[in-house]
């Protein structure tokens, strides 16, 4: 079974620029976490997708991110401009069952953006 | 604030010691908490994973302990080899309307030199 896969695995762009990053989550789970470690600090949430349906965004910085899940299968999150401080790696996880509290969470390998 | 803190940064072992890793946490409220393995280059990869009611979950040579009253936690890494070198995340989870809400540490660089 495919894990969790991103693309790409490196972008690099000029500021004001736009970029978007895809999420192919494990077949079958509902939900898909975006996420972000910009560098030297923690791994942050960023936003919580059931399905199609967004459950919680309350992590996006601001109104240049915009996330989507067409038809609950692939996520894209997409930066417009792109400023300096989005540099950083960007990680998609996936979890099989909405509403467990406990479901793994399998995590893609990341796409590393950098802004210049 | 929603916080979890670990120790040390960085550490480097000789292959084949036993090391410790400590996670401390202000999550609540709080609903689990994991260990995550992370290569260079790859996605956070799931340890363990344990609940208040748990004390200690082993995996393996990885051994996690909690204290939910001291809101500490450890994973202890036995007969270390050079695959253990990659940074190691605590993770807590708390219950937010139904689904599960994540606070991750800043992670342990662990270095095994033969």
């Amino acid at each position: 079974e495919a894990g969790v896969t991103q693309f790409p695995s490196h972008s690099v762009i000029e500021k004001g620029q736009t970029v978007t990053l895809r999420c192919d989550p494990i077949s079958g789970h509902d939900n898909l976490y975006w996420y972000r470690r910009v560098m030297g600090k923690e791994i942050k949430f960023l936003l919580h997708f059931v399905k199609e349906s967004k459950q919680d965004e309350s992590g996006m910085p601001n109104n240049r991110f915009l996330a989507e899940r067409t038809g609950g299968t692939y996520s894209t999150l997409k930066v417009q401009p792109a400023e300096l401080e989005d540099s950083g790696v960007y990680f998609c996880a996936s979890s099989q069952e909405a509403g467990r509290l406990w479901s793994e969470q399998y995590f893609g390998p990341g796409t590393r953006l950098t802004v210049t | 604030k929603n916080q979890v803190e670990q120790s040390p940064q960085s550490l480097i072992i000789l292959e084949g010691k036993n090391c410790t890793l400590q996670c401390n946490y202000t999550v609540s409220p709080f609903s689990n908490l994991r260990w995550y393995k992370q290569d260079t280059g790859r996605g956070p990869v799931s340890l363990t994973i344990m609940t208040f009611s748990e004390n200690t979950k082993s995996n393996g040579r990885y051994t996690a302990t909690l204290d939910a009253d001291t809101k500490q936690s450890s994973l202890h890494i036995t007969a270390s080899q050079l695959s253990d070198s990659a940074s190691y995340i605590c993770v807590v989870s708390q219950n937010s309307g139904g689904y599960q809400k994540v606070t991750f540490g800043t992670g342990t660089k662990l270095q095994v030199i033969p």
